[in-house]
């Protein structure tokens, strides 16, 4: 079974500073890993994915993650938080069978909300 | 090329009434996903389904909720008899789920249910 823990429920930075937003994850084989963001009464938007190749993910906004087995972790940073970041960002784990093909669900972290001050 | 469309956006209802939410997923996709975000909570896998097929209801209640993915037009996911319990945003996503690739599940905007 799969798993996904986001370390902090809520993160504060200034405008300009780095952004970093903790997840870890447990899963039975080799994982697929993606990180959502949700504005408020929006749905959800993909910043990025990680697929079993480059283990530095870039995505969408500056974003980018970085898969360590080792630590079994997925964290999101941005070298510069903007105004715009602020939202509700999701950790999100798909497992996969042996072939590496995806089950199909998809098991959310409890969310972070970032804020981000002027 | 459209993304996944749900409606309605926002749906009111009081106990014990019917709710159905519709979702057409992305142009070309034939998997459909649907999952509940309830208040101050991340989002949790209900059912997967394939047109005519669910392929994986473990997180569907096992009373008063249904899905169905018919062969023409959109999925529907329908509870019964609502309760406030039930009050939540519900999320559709879609896939093309190609078995050669890694799948990105494409969402929603979602349906706001409030139950009276």
């Amino acid at each position: 079974a799969q798993s996904v823990t986001q370390l902090d429920s809520h993160v504060s930075v200034s405008e300009g500073t780095p952004v970093l937003l903790r997840c870890n994850y447990s899963s039975s084989y080799s994982p697929s890993l993606f990180w959502y963001v949700q504005h408020p009464n929006k749905g959800l938007q993909l910043l990025l994915k990680y697929t079993s190749a480059a283990t530095l993910v870039k995505g969408i906004n500056g974003f980018e993650a970085e898969f360590k087995k080792s630590e079994t972790s997925f964290h999101l940073t941005k070298p510069s938080a903007h105004m715009s970041d602020a939202a509700e960002y999701f950790c999100v784990v798909s497992e996969n069978n042996r072939g590496g093909t995806s089950y199909g669900k998809l098991t959310f972290g409890q969310g972070t909300i970032l804020t981000v001050h002027p | 090329n459209a993304g996944v469309m749900q409606n309605p956006r926002h749906l009111v209802r009081r106990r014990g009434q019917e709710a159905r939410l519709r979702c057409s997923p992305m142009k070309g996709h034939s998997h459909v996903y649907w999952y509940r975000q309830l208040p101050e909570e991340g989002l949790k896998f209900m059912v997967y389904l394939q047109k005519e097929n669910i392929i994986d209801e473990s997180g569907m209640p096992k009373e008063r909720f249904s899905a169905e993915f018919p062969k023409e037009g959109p999925s529907i996911l329908r509870i019964q008899q609502v309760v406030r319990g039930d009050s939540a945003a519900y999320f559709c996503a879609s896939s093309p789920r190609n078995p050669l690739i890694q799948e990105t599940q494409y969402f929603g905007p979602g349906t706001r249910l409030l139950v009276l």
